[in-house]
């Protein structure tokens, strides 16, 4: 099983759709979460951290379920410019450090 | 403030040779993690680098080796080069108390192709 797992892909949407973005991870000791953007042919870019009493940033919203071992991303009023790749990300320490594990990314397309 | 940079954007290599890419960090960043990210994938750590000594690795084999030099610049080198290293090499920096993992900054990415 991976470590991180995303739905698959692609999600097709029309503008001011909401489309939300679901990810599980397998490793209980994960303590941070983030979601990234990644536009074609770009790097990784930060879009939000998660926090376990989820978090909001203006149309985007961020949830945490430790339970469950599961975190969502929601876009609201999707825009054109929101078409791009969204990885889910967790961190587990090992140790004293820990290093970014990255699902597979879920591929968002906004149509007009 | 520059950001992350990555040398060179694109390179053309051919099986069994030796490749070295470089990267120089976010100003005030001290660490520094490659990633490896395969065509329609997510990234995959390779290693991470803090005063100059190999911190933490990913399950690469030993061709895939680094270096961090004293201004915290760092340098990933692969030998023997197989046709599946083919993708794109991330850099990441980021400053990292010895209790977790601030934000990661990226660079734009090395593109390796292996014919």
């Amino acid at each position: 099983r991976k470590e991180v797992e995303q739905d698959p892909g692609p999600f097709n949407v029309p503008e001011g759709a909401t489309v939300a973005f679901n990810c599980t991870y397998s490793n209980s000791a994960s303590q941070s979460f983030f979601w990234y953007r990644q536009d074609c042919r770009k790097e990784p870019k930060l879009l939000m951290s998660v926090y376990s009493s989820g978090n909001e940033d203006g149309r985007f919203t961020a949830q945490l379920n430790r339970a469950s071992q599961y975190i969502s991303l929601l876009i609201r009023d999707s825009k054109l410019s929101d078409s791009a790749t969204y990885l889910c990300v967790v961190i587990f320490y090992g140790g004293s450090q820990g290093n970014l594990i990255f699902g597979k990314g879920t591929k968002l397309s906004v149509k007009p | 403030d520059a950001g992350v940079t990555q040398s060179p954007t694109h390179l053309i290599k051919t099986r069994g040779q030796q490749v070295t890419l470089r990267c120089s960090p976010k100003s005030g960043h001290d660490t520094v993690s490659w990633y490896q990210q395969a065509l329609g994938q997510g990234p995959q750590f390779i290693f991470q680098y803090y005063e100059e000594e190999e911190r933490q690795r990913g399950n690469f084999p030993d061709r895939f080796s680094g270096h961090q030099f004293p201004n915290y610049s760092s340098e990933l080198n692969v030998n023997a080069l197989l046709l599946g290293d083919s993708a794109l090499y991330l850099c990441a920096s980021s400053s990292v108390p010895d209790w977790g993992v601030t934000e990661a900054f990226f660079g734009q990415g090395t593109r390796l192709t292996v014919v």
